[in-house]
């Protein structure tokens, strides 16, 4: 059971490079979520979704794309990265039902020169 | 939608002191709020949460109080220790919604000085 799992763990973009960050969990969970972190501004939700095949929009999403074809995976995608894309993101998953934490991935260091 | 303020960024007290970080919610539809630890350069880690139909939490050094007329909840640290030293985020979420989103706070850096 690895809980959630995210890659690549670094990366570095050139402006206007695009990538793709992976998130991927085993606990059947329906709920996920992108966050990116950034000094002074805590943890701030990108897009997020409530079930396979279902996305939304959170508080950050300009710049920013995701899919959710298969519910154990999560993508977040940067079509043309900016160095204001420069972050640590985090992806994070919970279930539906009782009061239950979230559980969050290792992160992605992201720099974009 | 939910807007979480926290208080304060930054605070720094002597190993044993007790540290209190406090913070304030917007919708009166949140009812879990949980708080994170995160230590440099890794993930939140849940280490106490609270939910709406109880005033107050504890589990050994550390206790959640809430009080929902006011909107706002705080953390508390007694006999605080040098691995202590963190950034705490709290957080809130309406959940069993539709989207359980978890909302939160700006961050405390606490630093425990020996």
């Amino acid at each position: 059971n690895a809980g959630v799992t995210q890659t690549p763990k670094f990366r570095v973009l050139k402006t206007g490079q695009s990538m793709t960050l992976l998130c991927a969990q085993d606990m059947n969970h329906e709920y996920m979520y992108w966050y990116r972190q950034d000094p002074g501004m805590g943890l701030r939700l990108i897009h997020y979704s409530v079930g396979e095949g279902t996305t939304a929009k959170g508080e950050v999403p300009d710049g920013y794309n995701v899919s959710r074809l298969k519910k154990q995976n999560f993508l977040l995608g940067l079509e043309s990265a900016a160095p204001s894309q420069t972050s640590v993101y985090f992806c994070a998953s919970t279930r539906t039902g009782v009061y239950y934490g979230y559980t969050f991935g290792s992160g992605t260091r992201l720099t974009v020169v | 939608g939910e807007n979480v303020e926290q208080h304060p960024s930054t605070l720094s007290v002597q190993e044993g002191d007790s540290a209190v970080i406090k913070c304030t919610y917007s919708d009166s539809a949140s009812n879990y709020f949980p708080w994170y630890k995160q230590e440099l350069g890794k993930r939140p880690q849940l280490i106490i949460d609270i939910r709406s139909n109880v005033g107050e939490k504890k589990d050994q050094r550390i206790a959640v109080t809430l009080n929902k007329t006011a909107k706002h909840f705080s953390l508390h640290i007694t006999e605080t220790q040098p691995e202590d030293s963190a950034v705490y985020f709290c957080a809130a979420i309406s959940y069993g919604g539709a989207t359980n989103k978890l909302i939160f706070g700006t961050g405390t850096l606490l630093a425990v000085q020996p």
